[in-house]
């Protein structure tokens, strides 16, 4: 079972419509989560963080964790055609100190005009 | 706030040459930073944890002795293929933990494309 695990995709959308990420998790004591965006060619840009149970909302942005389930989301409400992209889930294991990563293999957006 | 920056943004050398890569946080001091590698159509792979003032530590299956890493200072790593090959060639990315934040957000330089001939 791979660390962190998300859907390849692509996942296709229209324009204005919510898209809806998904990642799971294997190490129940993960504390710190993290939802990237990467352009292609380009390096990851960092959408959103979350710590604690629950949603959290930036903008367009909502991110959800259930810590209980492992499962961690991002919701992306009236979807652009700039926000295709590859999303990257990105978990901080228990077992490290120093604030190490995980990533997915990052789910690949396509939001059609 | 939080901006990291790369040089060089590509290079292209020949086989057994070495290659310095620099990374800078520009607006924070990084006790920690990180040196991923990207394959095409790949994820991000942690290479290595560069911590200031001390040695890096470096993920099972990353040569130690190849991917050399300095971290002198809280603003700049780098890191040093050496004797590199055209299998080293990829998107080599750093990214930063801002010592004064209280997450564990990571920020990343804009990625180094190596090409070995």
């Amino acid at each position: 079972q791979k660390e962190v695990e998300q859907n390849s995709g692509p996942l296709s959308v229209p324009e204005g419509a919510i898209a809806s990420l998904n990642c799971t998790y294997s190490d129940r004591g993960s504390q710190s989560f993290f939802w990237y965006r990467q352009y292609s060619g380009k390096s990851p840009e960092l959408i959103m963080s979350i710590y604690s149970n629950g949603d959290k909302e930036d903008g367009r942005f909502t991110a959800q964790l259930n810590k209980a389930s492992q499962y961690v989301s991002l919701l992306i409400r009236d979807s652009q055609p700039s926000d295709s992209a590859t999303y990257l889930c990105a978990v901080n294991p228990s077992s490290s100190n120093t604030g190490k990563l995980i990533f997915g293999q990052g789910t690949t957006l396509q939001v059609k005009p | 706030g939080a901006v990291v920056s790369q040089h060089p943004s590509w290079v292209i050398c020949k086989s057994g040459t070495s290659v310095k890569i620099e990374c800078r946080s520009l607006d924070f001091q990084a006790t920690t930073m990180f040196w991923y590698r990207q394959f095409p159509k790949q994820s991000l792979m942690l290479m290595a944890t560069s911590n200031e003032g001390s040695k890096a530590t470096y993920e099972q299956g990353v040569e130690k002795d190849k991917f050399l890493i300095n971290h002198a200072s809280l603003t700049l790593s780098t890191l040093t293929v050496t004797s590199a090959h055209p299998e080293d060639s990829s998107f080599y990315i750093c990214s930063a933990r801002d010592q004064g934040g209280t997450g564990s957000e990571q920020f990343f330089g804009p990625g180094t494309r190596l090409t070995v001939l």
